[in-house]
């Protein structure tokens, strides 16, 4: 079946730096995709999302980056801080229609570890 | 507004025992979700609800069996406990076309 994936399993910066953090899809009728982070001992929480007819999208300190051409998702923080250290997580709703629409695939995570 | 409450937190079953996981949401989400999560990995969908009184299986559904009791309530049961479900075991809710995804904190659950 597909899935999605991450390039990078962990990724260690300087606080204040910016991180990138990078996802890859192979489901072309995903039309849907979040970034969660994980804590230690808690469920995933939501960062941001992008929808399919868009290529960028920002919140506070996060950007996410789409490319439907090569299938790529990126999140990118600015200025990271100790706290942002956690597992981020991609996922993609598998596209409008069918039994996979809302349902989300997950990658495995990239662990983001913030030295101070 | 509680979002996604899960209970217990925590649970040690011996192999063969049955237990039931709770899950419930009030923010008004058609879909209802149980994921498994193991440890260094990502999570897999064990079953969903797409709406109350329809439940369909995931990725790893063998082992579970699930209710939605209502549109609030999606429960997860292990009829007889093995080792291999030895997991952290994550609730969510969502809209129907997966806008709002929410997150319960968990069920970390240990076989014995």
């Amino acid at each position: 079946g597909e899935s999605v994936g991450l390039h990078l399993p962990t990724l260690s910066v300087q606080e204040g730096d910016n991180s990138i953090i990078n996802c890859a899809y192979s489901n072309s009728a995903s039309d849907y995709f979040i970034w969660y982070k994980q804590e230690s001992g808690k469920g995933p929480q939501f960062i941001i999302d992008i929808r399919s007819n868009m290529d960028k999208r920002q919140g506070q300190r996060v950007t996410v980056l789409l490319n439907k051409t090569v299938k790529h998702l990126s999140l990118q923080i600015a200025a990271t801080q100790p706290g942002d250290s956690a597992v981020y997580f991609c996922a993609e709703n598998g596209g409008a229609g069918g039994t996979s629409y809302g349902k989300l695939t997950f990658g495995q995570g990239t662990i983001l570890t913030v030295h101070p | 507004n509680a979002g996604v409450t899960q209970t217990p937190k925590f649970q040690v079953l011996k192999t063969g025992q049955s237990m039931t996981l709770q899950c419930a949401q009030d923010m008004n989400h058609n879909s209802m979700y149980w994921y498994r999560q193991d440890p260094g990995m990502g999570l897999r969908l064990i079953y969903y609800s797409a709406s109350e009184g329809t439940t369909d299986k995931g990725e790893v559904p063998n082992g579970y069996n699930v209710s939605r009791l209502n549109k609030r309530e999606f429960s997860l049961r292990l009829e007889s406990a093995a080792p291999s479900q030895t997991s952290v075991y994550f609730c969510a809710s969502s809209f129907e076309n997966g806008r709002g995804y929410t997150f319960g904190s968990g069920t970390r659950l240990t076989v014995v």
